[in-house]
């Protein structure tokens, strides 16, 4: 069976400290592979997904950038977070455009 | 671009039946998920309606009418565990994108 993970589940950084959270699907090939952000009491905001290795697309204008240097490995990334950084962190795949689609556990990110 | 529409909150009494709608304006749509997801969690898949129709699954069923862009699910016998946010994301291409999401708040 198929199996998402990410890490860590919980992250307090400083402002202006780099950013590395990583997201790995187990028990597929080729996954659909997405990045959301949460802000506390707000919707999912869609940050970036990949359609395969070093494919990657951006959906909205920001101080965060996505790679997936494997097949199954996605991994969000800021150079210098910023407050307004902090949120929920989730991680999705699903295995082609028509299926389900599954998210992670999620990475509850503080910026202080 | 997309536009997608939820009530912001909804209230039923346990046992109860509850519909929570959900309309969207979605270029190249091909298939609408619903989400459930409590406070401080990940969401929970519940549904992927791609044709239209309705779909049952045990308590929850969702409903799809592509060319109306609407969608609704519907609670069947509530429990008060079904307290949490609901969340509609229509699918457009590779990638699906949510709505505002509903509260709901299941009372004894």
């Amino acid at each position: 069976s198929q199996t998402i993970h990410q890490w860590p589940a919980t992250l307090v950084q400083p402002v202006g400290s780099p950013l590395s959270l990583e997201c790995t699907v187990e028990g597929t090939s080729n996954p659909n592979l997405y990045w959301y952000r949460q802000a506390a009491g707000r919707g999912l905001q869609l940050l970036f997904y990949s359609v395969g290795i070093g494919q990657i697309s951006s959906e909205v204008p920001q101080n965060l950038s996505a790679s997936r240097p494997q097949d199954r490995q996605f991994i969000l990334s800021s150079k210098k977070l910023l407050l307004s950084d902090s949120g929920f962190y989730l991680c999705a795949w699903r295995s082609g455009r028509n299926t389900e689609a599954f998210f992670g556990q999620g990475t509850r990110l503080t910026v202080v | 671009g997309q536009n997608i529409d939820q009530p912001t909150e909804m209230t039923a009494t346990e046992g109860a039946i509850v519909q929570i709608n959900c309309t969207y304006q979605t270029s190249g749509f091909n298939g609408l998920f619903w989400y459930q997801q409590h406070a401080g969690e990940a969401p929970t898949f519940l549904s992927y309606n791609v044709l239209d129709g309705l779909e049952e699954k045990g308590r929850f069923s969702s409903f799809l009418s592509r060319s109306k862009g609407y969608s609704y699910l519907l609670l069947k016998e509530l429990q008060m565990k079904d307290s949490a946010s609901y969340l509609c994301a229509p699918s457009r291409g590779q990638n699906f994108v949510f709505g505002p999401g509903t509260r709901l708040s299941v009372l004894p």
